[in-house]
């Protein structure tokens, strides 16, 4: 079964802590995306990559890390910095030069 | 002003209605154009995918883009309670765009 998997689904920590969101996918694609979904205010671009060990901000980086060790894999790690944590965290995925972009099922991040 | 403007809603439609969906945008050179569909706390699956203007049928569901108006619309046909959820729609300037720029979702509820 190809696809995009997060895990876990519900996560919950304490202010002051890091956390690492998981994303996997065995589709093959080259790209891969983390956004962020808040109420009334769709789908923010957090970090993309186009190809393994390169990444690039997208429009809210500020406070969030990932790293691409492999092709299948690009882990997201929500800092301490970042100073309004709880969201849902979709993370996305595309053929190079593919038309569009496929989405894990998401990971809700509580932090009190 | 935000780059795509969608109504949040909520929308509530009897079962067999056509619904119709909207979202406009302000930059003239979108030229992908997508709708997605998201069930409450999952992630977004891809419905429909245009290129430029005209009009795109896939079974119950009519994507149309009308790039002269900025507008977008996706129709849905004898609509069921299965389709309540909220639909997002996403533009993007070139093919394999690492950024997509979504609406805020409008939820649908179909009531039986």
């Amino acid at each position: 079964d190809g696809g995009i998997t997060q895990s876990p689904k519900y996560l919950f920590r304490k202010e002051g802590q890091n956390v690492t969101l998981s994303c996997e996918q065995n589709l093959n694609h080259d790209a891969m995306y983390w956004y962020r979904q808040d109420p009334g205010q769709g789908l923010r671009l957090i970090y993309y990559s186009q190809i393994v060990n390169d990444f690039q901000k997208g429009d809210i980086a500020e406070g969030y890390s990932v790293s691409r060790e492999k092709k299948e894999s690009f882990p997201l790690t929500v800092t301490s910095a970042q100073k309004n944590p709880t969201a849902f965290y979709l993370c996305a995925s595309s053929a190079t030069s593919g038309r569009t972009q496929y989405f894990g099922p998401g990971t809700r991040l509580t932090v009190t | 002003q935000k780059e795509v403007e969608q109504d949040p809603g909520p929308l509530s439609v009897p079962e067999g209605a056509i619904v119709s969906l909207n979202c406009t945008y302000s930059n003239s050179a979108f030229q992908y154009f997508m709708w997605y569909r998201q069930y409450s706390r999952k992630g977004p699956e891809l419905l429909m995918y245009t290129y430029s203007s005209g009009n795109k049928e896939d079974g119950r569901f009519t994507a149309q883009v009308d790039k002269s108006s900025k507008y977008i619309s996706l129709f849905i046909r004898d609509s069921q309670p299965s389709d309540s959820a909220t639909y997002l729609c996403a533009m993007s300037v070139n093919v394999g765009a690492n950024n997509l720029f979504f609406g805020t979702g409008t939820r649908l509820t179909v009531i039986p």
